[in-house]
């Protein structure tokens, strides 16, 4: 157990609708990543904040957003969905922040857009 | 730009087996370099990381990397593979932004 959350586990919802996936990182961390993973695309950074701030940005589309709250925990936002944005999405924390160091996994939330 | 290429999709070890995984890198600086595995079913563990020093890395679950600037590589090594490795791994490289640039990832599966 990483001690990274992430709700809910698998998520089914129709093209056009928008949902929130949730992640808390372990506690003490800062740093709050969140990734795509599928089987055309593979592993995807998506954004970064650090302490309630946007660090960086990777491949997120403009119809996806994120934001990390006082309490650290943070929320990806999905939008306006297509049958492409099925993925396994993930969130990981690291204490620290701008490097890498090590990044703890959350067990990921499954999308599926039907 | 810098990447990460793991040049094998899949492989396929005997149990007790020695095993090696390739990662190449593509980067100007010394590299900070990871190896992380997913578990069926579950989030990325980091298993070891290279920032500097003895280019010979020990990892967690016996698991070894060697960091060869000359062949811009990072294997990932075990000498005896256990059925509970079967899983997928990833070579990572952290880019001048601090992101992880990620490799395609290799799936490892034993044969008993």
């Amino acid at each position: 157990d990483s001690g990274v959350t992430q709700t809910p586990k698998h998520l089914i919802t129709a093209t056009g609708q928008r949902v929130t996936l949730r992640c808390s990182p372990r506690s003490g961390d800062l740093s709050v990543y969140w990734y795509q993973q599928s089987l055309d695309q593979g592993l995807q950074f998506l954004i970064q904040y650090y302490n309630g701030e946007e660090r960086a940005k990777g491949n997120i589309l403009e119809r996806f957003s994120a934001q990390q709250f006082p309490d650290l925990h943070s929320e990806l936002n999905l939008s306006s969905l297509e049958l492409g944005d099925s993925a396994l999405y993930f969130c990981a924390s690291s204490p620290l922040a701008p490097r890498s160091d090590e990044q703890f996994f959350g067990p990921g939330t499954r999308l599926t857009v039907l | 730009a810098q990447s990460v290429t793991q040049p094998d999709i899949h492989i396929t070890v005997s149990e007790g087996a020695s095993l090696e995984l390739r990662c190449n890198y593509s980067y100007g600086a010394t590299p900070y370099l990871f190896w992380y595995v997913q578990s069926p079913g579950q989030g990325l563990q980091l298993l070891l990381k290279y920032f500097s020093g003895d280019t010979l890395v020990q990892g967690i679950k016996g698991f070894e990397a060697e960091f060869k600037r000359s062949q811009s590589s990072f294997n990932l090594r075990k000498p005896s593979v256990h059925w509970s490795d079967a899983a997928e791994y990833f070579c990572a490289v952290e880019d001048s932004n601090y992101q992880l640039i990620w490799g395609a990832g290799t799936k490892l599966i034993i044969k008993p």
